[in-house]
């Protein structure tokens, strides 16, 4: 089956900026989160969405936000883009779980590598 | 609060060698699972084992093989014979069964040259 799917995989902004980045799960997954990966912080936690609902955050800016639609499919939005926002962004999926308990598979894609000049 | 460390950043080798990446972790839960992850330079986590907190057998898949210690708090990853396709990051990581959050070490490259 298809795997976890990431829109752009390159994009380059200017400070000031707004960014969307775009995940579609492996089908039948319905939690999406988010993770940022640079040198410097390596990879953080920025949001886990199940069910249109968000149910984890990490301690990110409101800059970062995001959204879950119906179809599990998942958006990323950072806003007034710093220099510092240039990482790789992984969102990975999984079945989601709710009432049993998380075993933790996660389903990585390949990332969004944002660029902030 | 979670952590996962990986006291070794960089781990360079010749091929056929074997080479063994730390990971160390603190939590306060008792139940959680722990994860080795590879990152080669397509930038994808490609899951490599997960182990759940009361399973402390040592398990072994091909090359890998992975020692979990409770007592010390370890989970160590082992490459035998090592070879030029293993070179990639390698992450440790750690949830907690109730979460959906994953806490990353900081990551090991391994570098194998031929």
């Amino acid at each position: 089956k298809a795997g976890v799917t990431q829109t752009p995989r390159y994009l380059i902004k200017t400070r000031g900026q707004q960014v969307t980045l775009s995940c579609s799960p492996i089908s039948g997954h319905r939690s999406v989160s988010w993770y940022q990966q640079t040198p410097g912080q390596g990879l953080q936690f920025l949001f886990e969405y199940f069910s249109e609902t968000q149910r984890n955050k990490g301690n990110f800016p409101g800059r970062f936000s995001g959204r879950q639609f119906s179809n599990s499919r998942s958006e990323m939005n950072v806003s007034t883009l710093e220099l510092g926002d240039s990482a790789l962004y992984l969102c990975a999926s999984s079945l989601g779980g709710g009432p049993v308990p998380n075993t933790g598979e996660l389903f990585f894609g390949e990332g969004s590598r944002l660029t902030v000049l | 609060a979670q952590k996962v460390t990986q006291a070794q950043t960089e781990i360079s080798v010749v091929e056929k060698e074997d080479v063994t990446l730390d990971c160390v972790y603190e939590t306060r839960d008792t139940t959680y699972y722990l994860f080795w992850y590879k990152q080669p330079p397509s930038g994808e986590l490609v899951f490599l084992i997960r182990r759940n907190s009361f399973d402390e057998q040592n398990e072994i898949s091909g090359r890998y093989s992975w020692n979990f210690q409770k007592s010390t708090s370890s989970f160590n990853f082992t490459i035998t014979a090592s070879q030029v396709v293993d070179s990639a990051v390698y992450f440790c990581a750690l949830i907690k069964a109730a979460g959906n959050k994953l806490t990353f070490g900081g990551g090991t490259r391994v570098l194998v040259k031929p």
